[in-house]
């Protein structure tokens, strides 16, 4: 079954409202990644995470990987119109092998 | 242009017919994957190759087939034993990651639709 899961499946926020999107592993992980699929259109890389308790930064997203590396959580200060989409996450299970695995998705819509 | 190239974007097929979905990249990169994407699942791991002439399966890969005869090419053949296989279906690509931990590059999917 799935390893990785993701919650909430779906966000609805009006626009200038924050974001987060949680992201739980039942294993280990050697790495997280996250990705950002547009409606329609296929999953873009947006950042990778390795270090335990880990935070990057890009603007307004905000990416942590949790002390244990079973978890993460990305979040997003002062939603904008294109930030609609959904979010994954994707690790690499320990001794799992090179492949990743994903998580099930959060769908965020942003409402004026 | 670099990049992934999958065909076609929309693919209708009659039940009990094989199907084989192309992907190409130019990226030069040595590993390809085939995932399958239903609504409220993710993205679900079929196959994937981490070099020419060798692919292991992935989560769900009964029901499917590949090979991987040339570095730039990964088809995905989707035979009559797959029981669900209307979704759509994203071929991915990175650089080996053997040491390191590298990022997929995907392609822009095709939707299969079985009537």
């Amino acid at each position: 079954g799935q390893q990785v899961m993701q919650i909430p499946q779906y966000q609805h926020v009006q626009e200038g409202e924050d974001f987060t999107t949680y992201c739980n592993s039942s294993t280990t992980l050697s790495n997280i990644q996250w990705y950002k699929q547009r409606p329609g259109g296929h999953p873009v890389f947006l950042i990778q995470l390795v270090k335990s308790g880990e935070v990057k930064k890009q603007k307004r997203l905000t990416f942590q990987f949790g002390e244990a590396k079973k978890n993460s959580s990305l979040h997003i200060t002062a939603t904008q119109t294109t930030d609609v989409g959904t979010y994954f996450c994707a690790g690499r299970i320990t001794g799992g092998g090179n492949k990743l695995t994903f998580g099930t998705g959060t769908q965020l819509k942003v409402e004026l | 242009d670099g990049g992934i190239t999958q065909s076609p974007k929309y693919l209708f097929r009659k039940e009990g017919q094989n199907v084989t979905l192309s992907c190409e990249q130019n990226l030069n990169h040595d590993a390809m994957y085939w995932y399958r994407q239903d609504p409220g699942q993710g993205l679900r791991l079929i196959y994937y190759s981490q070099i020419v002439n060798d692919f292991q399966k992935g989560d769900i890969a009964e029901g499917y087939s590949v090979s991987r005869e040339k570095k730039e090419s990964f088809p995905l053949t989707v035979t009559s034993a797959q029981k669900n296989p209307t979704a759509f279906y994203l071929c991915a690509s990175s650089l080996a990651d053997f040491q390191s931990y590298n990022e997929q590059f995907f392609g822009p999917g095709t939707r299969l639709t079985v009537l």
